[in-house]
């Protein structure tokens, strides 16, 4: 049961877009389609942004999107916000009736 | 509108115990699986535990099995999470989650567990 792997931290300007990544083995990111990503605000919890990699719960905006190449996951964040900076996590399916975080990512808006 | 509200968390000495409460509203515990989740200070989210649907299936992360228990209280429509030789590593925040598929679609605030003598 290892963590998936992100970046510790990402930045971006108001309006650039940035991607977080996720990267896992075959026996979690890469064998399901069951990954998620999860936004923490500052001593808040955790909100669900993205389900089955690429789908948006309702009320979320469309400028977040999720996506899978391999054993990577991403969440890309475009026409960036001030209220966008957050920590974000990625989370995956590991088979097993397992599921593995990512270590969370810390995105500032510059 | 779906609330969760954890409670039953403190200060407790290594080996020590306690029983975490997450108390649902604006839905039906029965009907969905449910999952423990902590946070230890400034780290990242780490699966504790899910309990199924129908109540039968309980699953543990390596890091805690064999010492913590799921459970829930239909009537009391309340999700619980027995912790036992408890371990200055337990110390963390937990969560408590609705799912939704293979996904948490809606999470509690959290109780602190503080693991020290």
């Amino acid at each position: 049961q290892s963590a998936l792997t992100q970046p510790r931290s990402v930045s971006g300007s108001p309006g650039q877009s940035v991607t977080i990544s996720c990267t896992g083995t075959s026996r979690d990111v890469g064998g399901y389609k069951y990954v998620s990503w999860y936004q923490q605000l500052p001593g808040k919890a955790p909100k669900l942004m993205i389900f089955d990699v690429t789908e948006r719960p309702s009320g979320v905006p469309d400028r977040f999107s999720g996506s899978k190449s391999g054993n990577t996951a991403s969440l890309t964040i475009s026409g960036l916000q001030a209220e966008d900076e957050a920590d974000y996590h990625c989370c995956s399916y590991a088979g097993n009736y397992i599921w593995v975080f990512g270590g969370g990512t810390k995105l500032t808006v510059l | 509108e779906v609330q969760l509200l954890e409670s039953g968390g403190g200060l407790v000495q290594p080996g020590g115990s306690l029983r975490l409460s997450c108390a649902a509203s604006g839905f039906t515990l029965k009907n969905y699986a449910m999952r423990w989740v902590r946070q230890a200070p400034g780290k990242g989210l780490e699966w504790v535990s899910t309990i199924s649907v129908d109540g039968a299936g309980t699953y543990y992360a390596d890091s805690v099995k064999g010492r913590f228990t799921i459970s829930r209280d239909i009537s009391k429509n309340s999700l619980y999470l027995q912790l036992n030789t408890l371990r200055a590593e337990d110390t963390a925040l937990y969560y408590c989650a609705k799912t939704s598929g293979d996904s948490f679609d809606s999470w509690g605030q959290g109780t602190l567990v503080t693991v020290s003598s």
